[in-house]
């Protein structure tokens, strides 16, 4: 299985809704991250997991809130979120974080496309 | 961190032409870098990696990169392109953390 699967494909949500967004992989690896792509932009890193404990957050503001319940899987809780952050959010996947190895090869999930009301 | 510039924006090429999409970087040391490829309402996905060794890498779909060290430059290559590369290619450097250019559009008209 080298696949990492992230759920709901689309989520549409109002600025006071509470939703979550959920991210698995079955490869072994052990860092896992979350990325948000606007549209016709790159991807811009939010938040890092090595070994289940945060060790990056890009100064993501507070509405976002990642969670690893186990080195399988990510959450990202949103909570009182605004229109501009509708946005493609990505998980991704690898074996290791940070080194300069060919451990941080980073597989990527299909994303959940976020509309913000 | 690191940082990436792609120099161009919008490819627009026929079948069978050859491409070269140009990525820079900003500083030396230890890097490892990549190209990633995300088509048309799809997920983005790995292309082609180099950490060491060869500075000639090749990748999946015929793509191919030259990394030159003295240039920061990690090149990407494909001598005929078919309708089917059509899609939007990221340059990315991982030194702590994984960062992408810009990204560059390429249209491939049949």
């Amino acid at each position: 299985d080298t696949e990492v699967t992230q759920t709901p494909k689309h989520l549409v949500m109002g600025m006071t809704n509470k939703k979550s967004l959920k991210c698995e992989q079955h490869m072994g690896h052990r860092a896992m991250y979350w990325y948000k792509q606007k549209a016709k932009k790159p991807p811009e890193l939010m938040f890092v997991y090595s070994y289940e404990k945060l060790s990056i957050n890009e100064s993501v503001p507070s509405r976002f809130s990642p969670e690893c319940p186990n080195s399988s899987l990510l959450n990202l809780h949103l909570h009182a979120l605004q229109p501009e952050d509708s946005a493609l959010y990505l998980c991704a996947s690898s074996q290791g974080a940070g080194e300069t190895t060919g451990a941080n090869v980073l597989t990527f999930g299909a994303g959940s496309r976020l509309t913000v009301l | 961190a690191q940082s990436v510039s792609q120099h161009n924006h919008h490819v627009i090429l026929s079948e069978a032409a050859s491409l070269e999409l140009g990525c820079n970087y900003s500083y030396g040391g230890t890097v490892n870098l990549f190209w990633y490829v995300q088509y048309p309402g799809q997920h983005l996905q790995l292309l082609l990696k180099y950490f060491s060794g060869d500075p000639l890498v090749k990748g999946i779909k015929g793509f191919e990169a030259e990394f030159i060290k003295s240039k920061f430059s990690f090149n990407l290559r494909k001598p005929s392109v078919q309708w089917s590369d059509t899609a939007e290619y990221f340059c990315a450097v991982n030194d702590y953390k994984l960062s992408f250019g810009a990204g560059t559009t390429v249209t491939v008209r049949a």
